[in-house]
């Protein structure tokens, strides 16, 4: 079965970076584009960007451009989320998600998430 | 920018149908889906292709779209179906967008 599975809770100080990662398993890890989503604490949805496990391609919100990277590592089946200059607004659970897609590339929805990692960023 | 735009709230009797609109501040909309978040969970993607529903997910999830607004539908709602429902769309200049979130309750 598909599974997407998250590194677990951190919490940070404000100016330093965080690293997450979303291992994979059930499916074809180079198909399938990975999606990072976050979700401040009462709040909706916020999309950060995507990661092509198979070409390494990657496209970021303008929001976030300057302090995200997207990485990925193949032989492991992982997906990394790197932010960094955090703030206590970037207090939020993370997700990451698979990219639901047809043959033509059209994008049709996320179909599977992680159990998501909340993130922490205080004094 | 480009914004979706869903009501924040929606009350519903058991075995009613509740109908959450989204509505998309350009012409020519592209296919959006929609996600149904219960508390401490996960998303999870009950229509995709404004229409589709996914394998697993339960007849009574309905979706369709009128120009620029899609509808999701729960037709007979149940006790289960209280959560809050997000619609998610894709635009060239600003990536994926969500709307804020429906909390659908059940009275």
């Amino acid at each position: 079965q598909v599974q997407l599975v998250q590194s677990g809770a951190e919490v940070k100080e404000p100016g330093a970076s965080v690293k997450l990662s979303c291992r994979a398993s059930g499916y074809t890890f180079a198909g399938y584009y990975i999606h990072w989503v976050r979700q401040a604490p009462g709040q909706g949805l916020e999309w950060l960007g995507w990661i092509s496990p198979n070409t390494g391609g990657r496209n970021y919100a303008q929001k976030f451009q300057r302090r995200v990277a997207m990485t990925r590592d193949t032989s492991i089946t992982t997906a990394y989320m790197e932010l960094t200059r955090l703030t206590s607004d970037d207090t939020a659970v993370y997700y990451c998600a698979r990219g639901l897609y047809d043959r033509s590339g059209n994008w049709w929805g996320f179909d599977y998430w992680g159990q998501g990692a909340l993130v922490t960023v205080s004094s | 920018s480009y914004e979706l735009t869903q009501p924040p709230a929606l009350s519903v009797s058991p075995g009613q149908t509740a109908s959450i609109p989204c509505s998309g501040d350009k012409s020519g909309e592209k296919y959006g889906c929609w996600y149904q978040q219960k508390p401490g969970q996960s998303p999870v993607l009950v229509i995709y292709q404004d229409t589709k529903r996914p394998s697993g997910i339960p007849e009574r999830f309905s979706g369709s779209r009128s120009g620029n607004v899609a509808t999701l539908t729960i037709s007979g709602t149940q006790a289960m179906d209280e959560a809050d429902y997000y619609c998610q769309s894709w635009d060239s200049s600003v990536g994926y967008v969500f709307g804020a979130g429906t909390k659908v309750t059940v009275l």
